[in-house]
């Protein structure tokens, strides 16, 4: 199957500052990518939808200056986590559609965990 | 609104056979999808049914009925390895946006 990259699969920072995760698509072209949040034992959550070439469409409750999503090539998808604070730490997980087209069949990178101190 | 809905938690002994239904609702529908996810991996993806019936892919099998809203998820001679979260979802609107019911846990037990 496709393979998504994601980095870094951990990080830890400060209150305030700010974080770039970055997803790849390594074997295939990704017009579309998706970005979920995940927290423990729960199920993953739909952010919003990264649009090469265009403005990321957010999910309803997601701020979109808060998490500033950038499409800028067909292979990769950036999500920066600005400002961050201990309430957004999270696992977040990048996801391609499959290229049949079949929405529901979705490759998914490693995900990032990311802790606010 | 948009839900599925599983159950929380499962727990099976090595080389049992286990279920783990899923029933939907939702505004639009395609198929339903089935995901695992090991503690602290990501999800990878295990079964689609776009049609009514049954679709097998080695140990897993996975089921649907649309006229119920209802599908399953079924993994036979059962090993330590799946161990792991299960996820039903679905794409209501085919954009590749999908809802992930709550997830299921299985143990599975020696």
């Amino acid at each position: 199957g496709a393979v998504v990259s994601q980095h870094p699969s951990w990080v830890i920072c400060k209150s305030g500052t700010s974080v770039k995760i970055e997803c790849r698509s390594l074997d295939f072209q990704a017009t579309t990518m998706f970005w979920y949040r995940q927290f423990p034992k729960q199920s993953l959550m739909l952010m919003a939808t990264s649009n090469e070439g265009s403005k990321a469409t957010y999910e309803q409750g997601v701020e979109k200056d808060k998490f500033l999503i950038n499409h800028a090539s067909l292979t990769l998808s950036t999500l920066t986590v600005t400002s961050a604070h201990p309430e957004d730490s999270s696992f977040y997980i990048c996801s391609a559609r499959d290229g049949t087209g079949r929405g529901d069949i979705q490759y998914f990178g490693a995900g990032t965990r990311l802790s606010v101190l | 609104g948009q839900s599925l809905e599983q159950p929380s938690e499962v727990t099976a002994v090595e080389g049992a056979i286990v279920q783990i239904n899923c029933t939907y609702q939702t505004s639009g529908f395609y198929g339903l999808s089935w995901y695992q996810q090991h503690d602290g991996g990501a999800p990878t993806f295990l079964s689609y049914n776009g049609l009514d019936g049954l679709e097998e892919t080695g140990r897993f099998s996975s089921f649907l009925s649309r006229s119920d809203s209802y599908g399953y998820l079924l993994l036979q001679e059962l090993q330590m390895k799946d161990s792991a979260s299960y996820f039903c979802a679905t794409d209501p609107g085919n954009t590749g946006k999908l809802i992930f019911g709550q997830g299921t846990t299985l143990q599975v037990k020696p």
